[in-house]
């Protein structure tokens, strides 16, 4: 089976930085994906890492090491409404498109 | 704006009925569609790939018999769940990939439905 973690919860001040980890250990890798989502709602996409390296977008930021199964979001200058679920999910099929996620990382924004 | 529409959002049911969901591809053909399933505070599952034109590929542990799904167009695939149960109760989140220029195959979501059998 497929095996992601990330941790369960966080909790950072408005205008700080905060770093959610994920490792995984996966039959195959072909992509690393950070999915937002708030409560009640749908994931929408953040960011995609297939090569090592840090791929950068605007607040956000994400990493990957493919020899560590290691990747970490990284976002900057928090708001409010950056509360909500983090979802790892990695592609581990060549020829499908199909996601294995992470259990999600809770991120609390306080004042 | 949304590139996938999902319908209903919320849904309540008594125990024993069948509730349909339904999953669009808005402006993009989508030939595979994926059909996760969400409990509170939990990861998203994947319970099936939907394939336009033949039959959906369905995880290890998911009745096929329960969950039917159609994928009957090119931009629908539907997820019928049968004689619902109170643990069926879920959110139930449908996605496809877009490829576009640039893209890498994201998955994007439909809006996703709340299922609630009473």
């Amino acid at each position: 089976g497929q095996n992601i973690d990330q941790p369960t919860e966080m909790t950072a001040t408005e205008g700080a930085i905060v770093q959610i980890n994920c490792t995984y250990q996966t039959s195959g890798f072909n992509g690393l994906f950070w999915y937002q989502q708030h409560a009640g709602e749908a994931p929408t996409f953040l960011s995609y890492n297939v090569l090592d390296g840090l791929e950068e977008k605007g607040r956000f930021s994400s990493f990957l090491s493919r020899s560590k199964g290691y990747s970490y979001l990284l976002l900057k200058e928090l708001q409010m409404k950056d509360s909500a679920s983090y979802l790892c999910a990695v592609r581990t099929g060549e020829d499908d498109y199909k996601l294995s996620f992470g259990a999600g990382t809770t991120v609390t924004v306080r004042a | 704006g949304a590139v996938v529409s999902q319908h209903p959002s919320w849904v309540i049911c008594k125990s024993g009925t069948s509730v349909k969901i339904e999953c669009r591809s808005l402006d993009f053909q989508a030939t595979t569609m994926f059909w996760y399933r969400q409990f509170p505070k939990q990861s998203l599952m994947l319970m099936a790939t939907s394939n336009e034109g033949s039959k959906a590929t369905y995880e290890q542990g998911v009745e096929k018999d329960k969950f039917l799904i159609n994928h009957a167009s090119l931009t629908l695939s539907t997820l019928t769940v049968t004689s619902a149960h109170p643990e069926d109760s879920s959110f139930y989140i449908c996605s496809a990939p877009l490829f576009i220029h640039r893209s890498t195959g994201e998955l994007f979501f439909g809006e996703g439905s709340r299922l609630t059998v009473l």
